[in-house]
């Protein structure tokens, strides 16, 4: 059975912390991805990756950055969290002989004080 | 720019009717895919129902179809016969250009309430 996991359901952090989030597959998996989920904007993509050690920006990547070192693993990184950060989390990962479908973790809610 | 809008922040039916959600897109490539997501209050996003753009069939996935209108850049998901566990987010997506990064871009989300 298919399945993503993410490293925490809940999570809450102080202005200025470096939080990370981490996200795993099992599925061997090219691409993965990072997504925060506010309401009314749906979700936005942070970073994806489509390789070990290979990422690409999104369309909001500023105050975060990402580390794929293993296949099945990709981790987001918050430098200094603040409070606009404060958000749902959501991972996910797709191959192409998947039909472009993707899994998703059951998200971490990541609140900033 | 490619987007995907859902113009139905919340919608609600009552049990065993039918109801549709709705989805446009803008771009202005010729082959692509159109996804619906289901995001229960349990929040593990789910695949219902996906389709491809050069297929001129609607795709349909027991109670679940959708209304492909490529000309209009619509894609519309009908939920028939509801039951209460189709109460959920729904998402609409698109998949971003011909290439293998799987790269999706999702609607705002439309809130199903199921009324028993």
């Amino acid at each position: 059975d298919v399945k993503v996991t993410q490293s925490s359901r809940y999570l809450v952090k102080r202005t200025g912390e470096k939080v990370f989030l981490e996200c795993v597959q099992d599925m061997d998996h090219e691409n993965m991805f990072w997504y925060r989920q506010d309401p009314g904007l749906g979700l936005r993509l942070i970073y994806f990756s489509y390789d070990v050690k290979m990422k690409e920006k999104g369309d909001i990547p500023e105050g975060y950055s990402v580390s794929r070192e293993k296949k099945e693993r990709f981790s987001l990184i918050l430098e200094s969290a603040s409070t606009n950060q404060t958000s749902m989390y959501l991972c996910a990962s797709t191959d192409p002989g998947s039909h472009h479908e993707q899994y998703f973790g059951p998200g971490t809610r990541l609140t900033v004080t | 720019a490619q987007t995907v809008t859902q113009s139905q922040p919340e919608m609600s039916v009552q049990e065993a009717e039918t109801v549709t959600l709705s989805c446009t897109y803008d771009t202005s490539e010729s082959d692509y895919y159109l996804f619906w997501y289901k995001q229960p209050p349990s929040r593990q996003m789910i695949l219902v129902i996906r389709q491809e753009a050069y297929k001129q069939q609607n795709a349909t996935e027991n109670r679940f179809s959708v209304n492909f209108q490529k000309a209009a850049k619509s894609f519309s998901l009908k939920i028939s016969d509801s039951q209460l566990g189709d109460a959920a987010m729904y998402f609409c997506a698109y998949k971003v250009g011909s290439g293998n990064t799987g790269k999706l871009i999702f609607g705002q989300g439309t809130t199903l309430q199921v009324k028993p």
